[in-house]
């Protein structure tokens, strides 16, 4: 069992808005403006798409943007595009160690 | 170009070890933080160790006092010697380099697969 609690799937068409929602505790999410989202593509390593909750790394697309409110983070991706289709993992700091979510596979239907 | 390539997996009976390495170019390893993530086959993502600039190093729970994170700065290369291997140590490792100020990886290298079988 994970310790950020991630939905398995979300989905939506092209052009539209999907948001998936990553919660954790006050020990971890809430309490650290640390959070992190990756992107990662079959047999692809993992790609860092968001940090520290809303910053995005030079390169990744501008419809990629991340935020929190209290203990549960979120990642929305505005405009989907066939190639966001991926599985989607975020991450928070918790005190010298690092928790992941079990995952939320993106489908564009 | 910023790019880790990783190496030292393979096959290795319970109670094993391996030393996993990761060649960094682009960037000087000893003057970032680094960490190890684990991926078991059809699973999510597991932190394993991190190790900062200065030296100190952190463990997952699951790996503490089996794992050890080191670099070579000589060779700008990350390690992590796994020992006392158990079959959920199954998983492909990746490294990463540590991107802001709180704990995000990027890039990652290509990963390390590992196999703990009898």
């Amino acid at each position: 069992q994970s310790a950020l609690t991630q939905p398995p799937s979300a989905s939506g068409s092209p052009g539209q808005s999907v948001t998936i929602s990553c919660t954790g505790t006050s020990s971890d999410v809430g309490g650290y403006n640390y959070v992190s989202w990756y992107q990662q593509h079959p047999g692809k390593a993992p790609k860092l798409m968001i940090y520290e909750v809303t910053k995005r790394p030079s390169g990744v697309p501008d419809r990629f943007s991340g935020s929190k409110s209290g203990n549960t983070a979120s990642l929305t991706v505005s405009g989907l595009q066939v190639e966001d289709e991926a599985d989607y993992y975020c991450s928070s700091y918790a005190g010298n160690k690092q928790v992941f979510g079990g995952g939320t596979k993106l489908t564009v239907l | 170009e910023v790019q880790l390539v990783e190496s030292g997996g393979g096959l290795v009976q319970p109670g094993g070890s391996l030393r996993l390495s990761c060649a960094a170019s682009g960037f000087t390893v000893s003057s970032n933080y680094m960490s190890w993530v684990r991926q078991a086959p059809g699973k999510g993502l597991e932190w394993v160790s991190i190790i900062y600039s200065g030296g100190g190093a952190y463990y997952a729970d699951s790996v503490k006092g089996r794992f050890t994170i080191s670099r070579d700065n000589s060779k700008n290369t990350l390690y992590l010697q796994v020992n006392s291997l158990k079959t959920e140590d199954t998983a492909v490792y990746y490294c990463a380099r540590g991107y802001g100020s709180g704990w995000a990886w990027n890039p990652w290298g290509q990963g390390t697969l590992v196999t703990v079988s009898s």
